[in-house]
């Protein structure tokens, strides 16, 4: 069983200041963990994806995450917010075993940029 | 061609109707996915395809009815729906459905509302 928790529901930032969205997995298998960015009434778009090769991932639009395995926590960092970074983020594990091609999600995080 | 296509952007249908979704990509994938997202919710997995063979059914009620015809195309058939089916639908691809290059590329969705 896999499960994603996403610590935060809201995130408020101002513009050019640092973000952290923070997120833990649990997962029997050795995970592949990503992050999706969701803009308003749009499909989810790939902002970065963990696979073991490396711990600090590197993404679009300057994003990063890092994977501590002793945490279990997958968190997603930006040096310096900008508006068009307002939008829903979802930490997200993919399935071994037998579910292969199931992600789980976690509930998403609401990111608000303030000018 | 790095996306997947989703037609329509918007549907509108009664609860006799039958209508179909329709998802393409022309990235290669073998793997093509359908998902249910509520508002302020994770999208929820409804049906994986892998090389054009259902591979996984979340459960989901007959109304629902999927098709692959090709490697490249996934319909979603509906009929019969109730109101509470009112979401946005997301199709996605990968490569395939296990392993390295599993992270799935999302279309921009259809938004249905059952009258």
């Amino acid at each position: 069983a896999q499960s994603v928790t996403q610590l935060d529901s809201h995130v408020s930032v101002s513009e050019g200041t640092p973000v952290l969205l923070r997120c833990n997995y649990s997962s029997s298998y050795s995970p592949s963990l990503f992050w999706y960015v969701q803009h308003p009434n749009k499909g989810l778009q790939l902002l970065l994806k963990y696979t073991s090769a490396a711990t600090l991932v590197k993404g679009i639009n300057g994003f990063e995450a890092e994977f501590k395995k002793s945490e279990t926590s997958f968190h997603l960092t930006k040096p310096s917010a900008h508006m068009s970074d307002a939008a829903e983020y979802f930490c997200v594990v993919s399935a071994g075993g037998t579910s292969y091609g199931k992600l789980t999600f976690g509930q998403g995080t609401i990111l608000t940029v303030h000018p | 061609d790095t996306e997947v296509t989703q037609t329509p952007k918007h549907l509108v249908m009664g609860m006799t109707n039958k209508k179909s979704l329709k998802c393409e990509q022309h990235m290669g994938h073998r793997a093509m996915y359908w998902y249910k997202q509520k508002a302020k919710k994770p999208p929820e997995l409804m049906f994986v395809y892998s090389y054009e063979k259902l591979s996984i059914n979340e459960s989901v009620p007959s109304r629902f009815s999927p098709e692959c015809p090709n490697s490249s195309l996934l319909n979603l058939h509906l009929h019969a729906l109730q109101p509470e089916d009112s979401a946005l639908y997301l199709c996605a691809s990968s490569h395939r459905t296990s392993g390295g290059m599993n992270e799935q590329f999302f279309g921009p969705g259809t938004r249905l509302t059952v009258l």
